[in-house]
């Protein structure tokens, strides 16, 4: 299996574009988490899945930011309109089960910079 | 939060030697798992720990945990340069599947 795989790898806009930050999860596995890293405030859930459906969106710091999964094989995160402190590594993890705590899978970031 | 803290936050050791980082948290768990970050990569899963599990190994690897205490410590032996790297525990709450990451140890193993 690949792993889960991200896309960008990397990716700099200016300030008020809209982002996109895509994610295929490992076949098979039922729920995907993104996450947000930073130096100041370490890695940070923003939302979660399990089985496609969003199960806690709490995380996710404000309205400009969206999370979809139309299927098992992909999810999106999109931020519309960015601003520099949007700035981080994004992650993106699934786990084989969905509803209890097991291993995670993580893909290899997508690192934005918004100008 | 829910979100556990490790210590040291850095630690510097000479290759051979033992590492040992250790993470506090806040409220009951069902498990807690270690995960390990290179430099400009994604998080990579070292070990879980039940909540009934005192202690775990895997290679050099050994975790401990303590719910009694909240508390769960990593002991890397005869460390390798390659061990470089950052190291988070993890925890959950009695309830959903979601994990929330400490702030991290950085371990620089000096060869």
């Amino acid at each position: 299996d690949a792993g889960v795989i991200q896309s960008p790898r990397h990716e700099v806009t200016e300030m008020g574009q809209e982002v996109t930050l895509r994610c295929k999860p490992i076949s098979g596995h039922n729920s995907l988490f993104w996450y947000r890293q930073t130096m100041m405030r370490g890695l940070e859930l923003l939302i979660y899945f399990n089985n496609n459906v969003p199960i806690d969106d709490s995380g996710m710091p404000e309205d400009r930011f969206s999370a979809k999964m139309p299927n098992a094989s992909f999810s999106t995160l999109k931020i519309q309109p960015s601003e520099p402190r949007d700035s981080a590594v994004y992650f993106c993890a699934s786990s084989p089960l969905a509803g209890v705590t097991d291993t995670q899978y993580f893909g290899p970031g997508t690192r934005l910079t918004v100008l | 939060s829910q979100q556990g803290e490790e210590d040291p936050q850095a630690l510097s050791i000479q290759e051979g030697e033992n590492a040992t980082m250790n993470c506090s948290y806040k409220t009951s768990i069902n498990n807690l798992q270690w995960y390990r970050q290179n430099s400009g990569r994604g998080l990579v899963h070292l070990i879980l720990i039940r909540s009934n599990e005192r202690e775990k190994h895997s290679g050099r690897l050994r975790v401990t945990l303590d719910t009694s205490k909240k508390s769960s410590s990593l002991l890397i032996t005869a460390s390798r340069a390659a061990d470089t790297a950052s190291y988070f525990c993890a925890t959950d709450e009695n309830t959903g599947n979601q994990f929330y990451f400490g702030t991290g140890t950085s371990l620089t193993v000096i060869p």
